[in-house]
């Protein structure tokens, strides 16, 4: 069956890198995503990367994607309080099924 | 501003209340979702909806009604609604089905 694991909890000193771990188990995934939800807000689509790729950066984020062990990761720079979210990774799983699996969520929690 | 807005962003209601939640994207999408957000457990996809079709239904209970009159509008008609419907409902769009989803920032809705 489709399921997405993630730490609960990450807790970072302010200006430190922050970097949060997902693992899945469907390998016909196609696109891995990054979501960020606030208190009392929607989801923010941060960042994704296709199957077929092992990194993609875009400023203070870093994905990277190890496809044989199923391991997805986010990694942020430079953390500001700002960052300070739930984040979670979702898989569109493979088999032609149109909703994305999403991991219960990682909260990080910036210490000044 | 996702592109993605959700109407009203609070709503309380009776077991038997009648109510709709609404849904529209700007964003030229082809393809929209209802996802539910309860505390502790993974968001739920609910529908699927591609030009104006719907294309997945995920055993959802009849109490929920969508309606999709057009590729920008989404609709979820509520009746004889339980307390464990009490969620967060969220809605999505994706340019066409199985591309990166744009959420909105969702219903709170809480049933008495």
């Amino acid at each position: 069956g489709e399921d997405v694991e993630q730490s609960l909890f990450l807790s970072v000193r302010e200006g430190d890198s922050s970097v949060i771990n997902c693992t899945y188990t469907d390998s016909s995934s196609t696109y891995l995503y990054w979501y960020k939800q606030e208190p009392g807000a929607g989801l923010q689509l941060l960042t994704y990367i296709f199957s077929n790729m092992d990194m993609k950066q875009d400023q203070r984020l870093t994905v990277l994607l190890n496809k044989k062990d199923k391991h997805l990761s986010l990694r942020i720079a430079d953390t500001q309080t700002g960052d300070s979210a739930i984040y979670f990774c979702a898989e569109s799983p493979g088999g032609g099924a149109d909703g994305l699996t999403f991991g219960k969520g990682t909260h990080l929690i910036i210490q000044p | 501003e996702t592109g993605v807005t959700q109407t009203p962003r609070h709503l309380v209601m009776g077991m038997t209340n009648k109510k709709s939640l609404k849904c529209e994207q700007h964003l030229g999408h082809n393809a929209m979702y209802w996802y539910k957000q309860s505390a502790k457990k993974p968001l739920e996809l609910m529908f699927v909806y591609s030009l104006e079709e719907r294309v997945e239904n995920n055993s959802v209970p009849s109490r929920f009604s969508p309606e999709c009159p057009n590729s920008s509008h989404l609709f979820l008609h509520l009746h004889t609604l339980q307390p464990e419907d009490s969620a967060l409902y969220l809605c999505a769009s994706s340019q066409e089905r199985r591309k990166p989803q744009h959420f909105g920032d969702g219903t709170r809705l809480s049933i008495l």
